[in-house]
This record gives structure tokens, C-alpha cells and sequence, in this order.
């Protein structure tokens, strides 16, 4: 079954601090994995988008690991903001547009 | 900067009634989706198009849902009747597809956040 699972669920850290997500996923086949930020009450935001061949992605403070042997990656926010409060969702794709959403983890960061 | 454009913003009505959701693809996108979101499920996908045709909706409860694109700048998503558990966060999203199936990625509307009383 194609899952796409996302730790932790929720994660609290003080502004300036660094912090990393993860993604764990059984989508099959793989067409391309992205990252999106998506703040309360808005639609989400891509943050990046990596295909098989790619195993790093930056994005400003956002940098996404792909590890497509072993079906994880991981976006790491350097240096927080209050801004980086929101849910990060994790979407990967088995192509033709279809996709597999994870749960999201939802980041606050404090002052 | 280019935005995806829903209406309503906020949408409350009585169980039974029709509920038609609009939205304003981005110029030159060919492809048009459709999203549900919840806190129990997350996103979901209910349908999308490509140059205006309906390529997959198989998300998309049939017997009340019904999504359309009766031109390139209107993609209409309708339930009729609605239900208490139809309340949601719908999300439209428009993106262009290359040849051969190339994503070049896709952008999402701010939402409608649906209340079915």
C-alpha cells in the first residue's frame, strides 16, 4: 500500500535553533517527493521538489534530503524564525500527477 | 506574483442544500485539482483535469460531488446535497504539465472552508 509517513507529529523549538523533519514512504513506483509549508488558514506552499536522481535540494533556509534507496528524506530548517510556524507536508508521487500525502508535522517556534 | 483565485472564502449552509466552489486556475496552467482537507484525513485528492478534461476522479464521492471546467479560467467543484461530513477545507491547485508527463509543480488557491450544518 502507498503510505507516506511523517515524524514527528508535532515539534516545538526556540527561535533560532536549527531543526530536522522526517519522511518515510512505500510509494511505488517513484516519480518525485516535495515539501510543502503550509501556514493556518492558507493553501499550501511548495518548498521543494526532488526527482530519483536528486539527493539534496535547497531552498533558502530549507535544505531536503532524498534518500531513494531507502525511501526517506528529510527537510532541515536552519537557523528558525517565528515565520517557519506551520504545518510541513510531505508529498511524493508515483507519476501522472498522482499523490501520496503524509499527515504533515506541525512546527511551532518560539520566541 | 500569479494566484490561484477561490471563492468563497468561507461557505456556511444547511444539510441538503447545493454548494458550488469556483476557482481561477493560474493563466497558461493546463492543469486544474481539486483537495479536500481535514484533521482526520489530511489532503486529498478528489479530481483533476488536464486542458480542461477530466483525467482522474476517482477521490471524488460520485453520487453528490460533480467538478468542472467550462472554460481555460473556471474550474467549478459542486456538491449537491451536502452533508455535515462534506465540511472541510477544499483546495483548488493549477500547474503546468510538460510532455511526456513533466511536473513542473503545481500552485494552491488560499481555500474554502465549508461549514454543512
Amino acid at each position: 500500500k502507498n503510505q507516506v509517513e511523517q515524524s514527528p507529529q508535532s515539534l516545538i523549538i526556540l527561535e533560532g535553533k536549527n531543526c530536522t523533519l522526517q519522511c518515510n514512504y512505500t510509494v511505488s513506483p517513484f516519480s518525485n517527493l516535495r515539501w510543502y509549508k503550509q501556514d493556518t488558514g492558507r493553501g499550501p506552499v511548495s518548498l521543494t521538489i526532488m526527482t530519483f536522481s536528486e539527493n539534496t535540494k535547497s531552498n533558502g533556509r530549507y535544505t531536503a534530503t532524498l534518500d531513494a534507496d531507502t525511501k526517506q528524506s528529510s527537510l532541515h530548517i536552519t537557523a528558525s524564525q517565528l515565520s517557519d510556524s506551520a504545518s510541513y507536508i510531505c508529498v511524493v508521487s508515483p507519476g501522472g500527477f498522482k499523490t501520496i500525502f503524509g499527515a504533515g508535522t506541525r512546527l511551532f517556534v518560539k520566541a | 506574483d500569479a494566484r490561484v483565485t477561490q471563492t468563497p472564502r468561507d461557505k456556511v449552509t444547511e444539510m441538503g442544500q447545493e454548494v458550488t466552489m469556483r476557482c481561477q486556475p493560474i493563466l497558461g496552467h493546463n492543469t486544474v485539482f481539486w483537495y479536500r482537507q481535514t484533521m482526520m484525513q489530511g489532503l486529498e485528492l478528489l479530481a483533476y483535469f488536464r486542458n480542461r478534461a477530466p483525467l482522474d476522479d476517482s477521490g471524488m464521492p460520485k453520487d453528490r460531488f460533480s467538478a468542472e471546467m467550462p472554460d481555460a479560467t473556471l474550474a467549478t467543484l459542486k456538491i449537491q446535497p451536502s452533508e455535515p461530513r462534506d465540511s472541510a477545507v477544499y483546495f483548488c491547485a493549477s500547474g503546468l504539465a510538460g510532455t511526456g508527463g513533466a511536473d513542473y509543480g503545481y500552485t494552491f488557491g488560499s481555500g474554502t472552508r465549508l461549514t454543512v450544518v
